[in-house]
């Protein structure tokens, strides 16, 4: 597609129970990263992939969150065990490999968890 | 201290009006820099990547003070549709790492006003 797809758009879960989010990034981009804002917040990096390296998940806030992405293309974050501070809208962005090029963002997920 | 840090605002000015942004940053090592815009409940979009020489962009100044760790955005002929957050990014590459990652400011709110 044109640019950064994610889903879904809207999420409402109960505490305690698992979510996935899904971002599909735009074709040729070979970095992919998750983000998350709270509300009123900045943005807290989460998770990068680039390429076939290892991924960079030094922001990830605890192990219940994990994120994987799939022959190089579609990435799926999931969080285990949700908490209500877990509630935010999760962004993800995808970019080319060079460095002076920001990146593109998806319309990100809310997370509610109730 | 944040990587990045930014005045939040908010920032309220008539239309037409001439409005500055400033940003420090703390890594000697940020490669890359840029703004981008938030609307209300909207992703981040890239406005402009900032250069060491100043670069405009219509309406849109950005300049950029390595020595000083500074760079700043400056909307002349100030528009309705320019309310928004403006985020200040830098990108930070680690070693060993092709592409590094974006860190963002908080954010400076503007509204103008009629």
């Amino acid at each position: 597609g044109a640019g950064v797809s994610q889903s879904p758009s809207n999420k409402v879960t109960e505490k305690g129970k698992d979510v996935e989010l899904r971002c599909d990034p735009i074709s040729g981009h070979t970095a992919l990263y998750w983000y998350r804002q709270s509300l009123g917040q900045g943005l807290e990096f989460l998770i990068y992939f680039q390429g076939n390296s290892a991924p960079d998940k030094s922001g990830l806030p605890s192990d219940r969150f994990s994120a994987e992405r799939t022959g190089g293309s579609v990435s799926t974050l999931t969080i285990q065990r949700t908490q209500q501070e877990d509630s935010a809208v999760y962004l993800c962005a995808s970019s080319l490999i060079r460095a002076n090029y920001g990146y593109t963002f998806g319309s990100g997920t809310r997370l509610t968890v109730v | 201290r944040k990587e990045v840090e930014q005045d939040p605002g908010p920032f309220n000015v008539p239309e037409g009006a001439t409005v500055a942004f400033n940003c420090t940053y703390s890594n000697s090592a940020s490669q890359s820099f840029f703004w981008y815009r938030q609307d209300c409940r909207k992703e981040p979009k890239l406005l402009m990547s900032v250069y060491s020489s100043g670069n405009e962009d219509g309406r849109f100044t950005a300049q950029l003070n390595r020595a000083s760790q500074y760079i700043s955005l400056l909307i002349r002929d100030s528009k309705l549709s320019d309310s928004a957050t403006y985020l200040c990014v830098v990108n930070i590459k680690d070693r060993g790492s092709t592409l590094g990652r974006l860190y963002f400011g908080r954010g400076t709110q503007l509204t103008v006003w009629p």
